[in-house]
């Protein structure tokens, strides 16, 4: 039972390059959702997805997108890196909307 | 604005001295309280979830309060495996988004 596994675990990017940040669950999860840690702050919500086939956005938006591609994975896509992208990226799931979440280990990002 | 803050930044202890870290919310209403342990470089892993002032939970060294302004970590006798960063988050009523607090960073000394 792996929980919550996230690929890479390290990025380095150029400013302007794409990538594609993924992240599954086999706990059988309705709810998943991508956050961003930086320095001295707390969690900010990226997206999240509440049930398989729906997405919605959380506080940090702008210059990601993602998708659910089935019960088990979420992905977050980064169009066109900027600097201020650089960032640990965390993926996470709960039972529920509402009920505990559980993590995966981290995507480090560093753009150029 | 609902909003989580959390005190001390960080609290350094000696092996088995106890002490409470804080986490302070104003939220238009609360469905839930949660507390996350963070170990550098991993992810958060989740502790205990509080849903009603005056409910307590425990956890080998950890007890979580928490009242209808705050919530509090009270760690008994630690040891230096408990260093980490602990984190709060609350979940205010008809939204699926949490609400962080930025973490008290926590070092026991042998």
């Amino acid at each position: 039972n792996a929980g919550v596994t996230q690929t890479p675990k390290f990025q380095v990017l150029k400013t302007g390059q794409s990538m594609t940040l993924q992240c599954a669950q086999d706990m059988n999860h309705n709810s998943m959702y991508w956050y961003r840690q930086d320095p001295g702050m707390g969690l900010r919500l990226i997206y999240y997805s509440a049930s398989e086939g729906t997405t919605d956005k959380g506080e940090v938006p702008n210059g990601y997108n993602v998708s659910r591609l089935n019960k088990r994975e979420f992905s977050l896509r980064l169009e066109s890196a900027a600097p201020s992208q650089t960032s640990v990226y965390f993926c996470a799931s709960s039972g529920d909307a509402g009920y505990e979440q559980y993590f995966g280990p981290g995507t480090r990002l560093t753009v150029t | 604005e609902d909003q989580v803050t959390q005190s001390p930044e960080a609290l350094r202890l000696q092996e088995g001295e106890s002490s409470s870290l804080n986490c302070s919310y104003t939220v238009s209403g609360l469905r839930g309280l949660f507390w996350y342990r963070q170990d550098p470089g991993k992810g958060p892993e989740f502790l205990f979830t509080l849903y009603s002032a005056g409910e307590e939970k425990e956890k080998e060294r950890l007890k979580a309060t928490l009242t209808k302004k705050e919530s509090f970590l009270h760690i008994t006798a630690p040891k230096p495996e408990d260093s980490a960063t602990y984190l709060c988050a609350v979940q205010v009523d008809s939204n699926y988004q949490l609400i962080w607090g930025a973490g008290t960073k926590l070092i026991i000394k042998p």
